[in-house]
């Protein structure tokens, strides 16, 4: 069974860098992407973006400019780091597995979420 | 991008009824789409990809069809545990996109 267990600041003043990481036990680390997502009443859920156990990334376009998504083998985590974050960033992050077969791209296992808010 | 529409917006079903969930995206996306229910306070779980094929564990009530840019998720029997947010997600292109979601009330 996978889990995916998450941490990081819940709380960002406007113009901070967020920073999630997010654990992953059970299965093949090696053998999948794996993916952010976050979800706010706004945008509703919106991918952030992927990573590779090698370290190679696709970003959301709209997000590209800010977002880093890096990979630590050694402990099966990846984390995100958001720059510039403003209250538009306020939302639910999630980490998830992203199963990827020929076209198929689904989020099959996810963490529980971040709630992460920004104010001044 | 692809915009993945959802609708209704919100529905209300007696017990033991049928829902029926519809998603319809702004181009082509083959049977490239996946459907997930997001039960309060918890995360988004993965129903169905491949328009129509089951994910493992999930009921053989929870059904889905379609192809190219319209698609139903149709869940039958109604339970209150089915109580839920459902999203449709495309995976056409490697920037996925999802629908703003459908709420599932029980009348």
């Amino acid at each position: 069974q996978v889990q995916l267990q998450q941490w990081g600041a819940g709380l960002l003043k406007p113009s901070e860098t967020l920073s999630l990481t997010c654990a992953v036990f059970g299965g093949s680390f090696s053998d999948h992407y794996w993916s952010w997502i976050r979800q706010s009443p706004e945008k509703g859920l919106e991918w952030i973006g992927e990573v590779t156990h090698s370290g190679s990334t696709n970003y959301n376009p709209s997000l590209k400019s800010r977002v880093t998504i890096s990979v630590d083998t050694s402990q099966n985590q990846f984390s995100l780091d958001l720059k510039s974050m403003t209250a538009a960033d306020t939302a639910v992050y999630y980490c998830a597995r992203l199963f990827i077969v020929g076209p198929i791209r689904i989020l099959d296992y996810w963490g529980l979420g971040t709630l992460v808010t920004v104010s001044s | 991008e692809i915009l993945m529409t959802q609708s209704p917006a919100s529905l209300s079903v007696s017990p033991g009824e049928r829902a029926t969930l519809s998603c319809r995206a702004s181009q082509s996306v083959s049977s490239n789409l996946a459907w997930y229910q997001q039960r309060p306070g918890q995360a988004p779980r993965l129903l169905i990809y491949g328009a129509s094929i089951r994910a493992a564990g999930i009921p053989a009530r929870f059904s889905g069809s379609g192809s190219g840019t319209e698609f139903t998720l149709t869940i039958s029997i109604l339970q209150s545990e089915d109580v839920a947010l459902y999203y449709c997600q495309q995976y056409n292109t490697w920037s996925i996109t999802f629908g703003q979601g459908t709420r599932l009330e029980i009348k």
